[in-house]
Parts: C-alpha cells; structure tokens; sequence
C-alpha cells in the first residue's frame, strides 16, 4: 500500500535558525512528491514538488527539498526560519497523476 | 481566476441530521478531489471526478456519503445520518488533467463540520 510518514509531529525552532522536516514514502514506483503548508484556517498551499531530474529542488518562500532515492526521503529544508513560518506542513505523494497521500504533518512553531 | 471555493465554511449540526457541501473548481478544470481532515491528521482522499464521471471512491466513503458533479463543473458531497466520527474538514481540490501524467492540485479553504 502506498504511505507516506513524517515522524515529527512537532518542531520547535527558533527565529533565524535552519529548519528541516523529514518525510519517507513507500510506494511501488518512485511517486511525485510536493510538500504543501498549511496555517491556521487556511487551504493548503504548494510549498514545491519533484517529478524527476534534479534531486534538490526549490520552491517557494525560501524552501527546499531534497529527494533521495536510497533512503525513500523528500525532506524538506529552509536555511533561515521567519515567524511567519509557523504552520503545519505536509508532504504528499503521488502516484500516476492521480490521488494525493498525505503524511500525519508536522506542526512548526517558532520562538522569537 | 478565483480559486477553488467552498461553501459553508463552517457548519455545525446535530448527530443524525444531512448535510451538504458545495465545492465550486477552478474554472476548465476537469478533475475534482474531495479529502477529510481530522484533527491533527494529514487529509485522506475520498474520492474524485473527472468531468462528470465518479472514477474512484475511498472505502472511508461509506453509504452514508454520497457525491455528485452533475454537470462537470461544481459539485456537492452529501453526509445522511451524521455521526461524531464525521466532524472534520472537507477540502476539496481541482486540476487540469491533459497530456502529462502529472497534475497539481488546487486546494479551497475547505468545510469545518462539526457534529454535536
């Protein structure tokens, strides 16, 4: 069955401090992966994807994921946390341009 | 373009009443999805439409949930007999499917339902 996991439910990270949040897949054939952010009362908003070629991808506000084969890892990284980076963030596979799975999220709060 | 809209917003309701959804897509999108949220949990698909056709039902879907895109446009997700193990978030989603096996999803602010 495909999955997806993030195995931090909570970080903590202090302003101005890198971040990292880690994601594993399982699944038949390397599916794509995105990593979307969700705040408070909000839709989800596409952070950034992989498809194929480049294993370090950017995206938006300052994010970045690596995909790593051998470790089945999408994980995503910023260099410099902003308060405005407290959310909750997922990652997601997908398999044949079809359904989206959904790791449980990880929520990411900021200390001044 | 005004991005995929939900409605209500919120929706509060005593066990055993129907609700109804609206989820109205990005316009010349031709797929739609609909997820539940659970309270710190990721979504989980329920099920999707292309065009007006229903091509793949979760099994979290049971008889008591039904969906319907009639006309290929918006659609409606349906909940009869409501239990509190249905209070989460209904988010819905619509893409463009063309030649390219990939397709990204446009969430909407999603449905808060609550079932007293």
């Amino acid at each position: 069955a495909q999955s997806v996991t993030q195995p931090d439910i909570h970080i903590t990270v202090s302003e101005g401090a890198s971040l990292e949040l880690r994601c594993n897949y399982s699944y038949g054939a390397t599916p794509y992966l995105f990593w979307y952010v969700q705040s408070p009362g909000q839709g989800l908003q596409l952070l950034l994807k992989y498809f194929s070629g480049d294993t370090l991808v950017q995206g938006i506000k300052g994010f970045e994921a690596e995909f790593k084969r051998s470790q089945s890892s999408f994980n995503l990284r910023k260099p410099s946390v902003h308060w405005s980076d407290a959310a909750e963030y997922f990652c997601a596979g997908q398999a044949a341009g079809n359904k989206l799975t959904f790791g449980g999220g990880t929520r990411v709060l900021v200390k001044p | 373009d005004t991005g995929v809209s939900q409605d209500p917003r919120h929706k509060i309701t005593k066990r055993g009443q129907n609700v109804t959804f609206r989820c109205d897509p990005i316009s010349e999108h031709n797929r739609l999805y609909w997820y539940r949220q659970t309270l710190g949990q990721g979504p989980e698909f329920l099920t999707y439409f292309q065009n007006e056709a229903q091509l793949e039902k979760s099994r979290l879907l049971s008889d008591r949930f039904s969906a319907e895109r009639p006309k290929g446009s918006f659609s409606t997700l349906e909940i009869q007999r409501t239990e509190q193990g249905d209070s989460a978030m209904y988010l819905c989603a619509s893409s463009l499917v063309g030649g390219s096996a990939y397709n990204e999803q446009f969430f909407g602010p999603g449905t808060r339902l609550t079932v007293l």
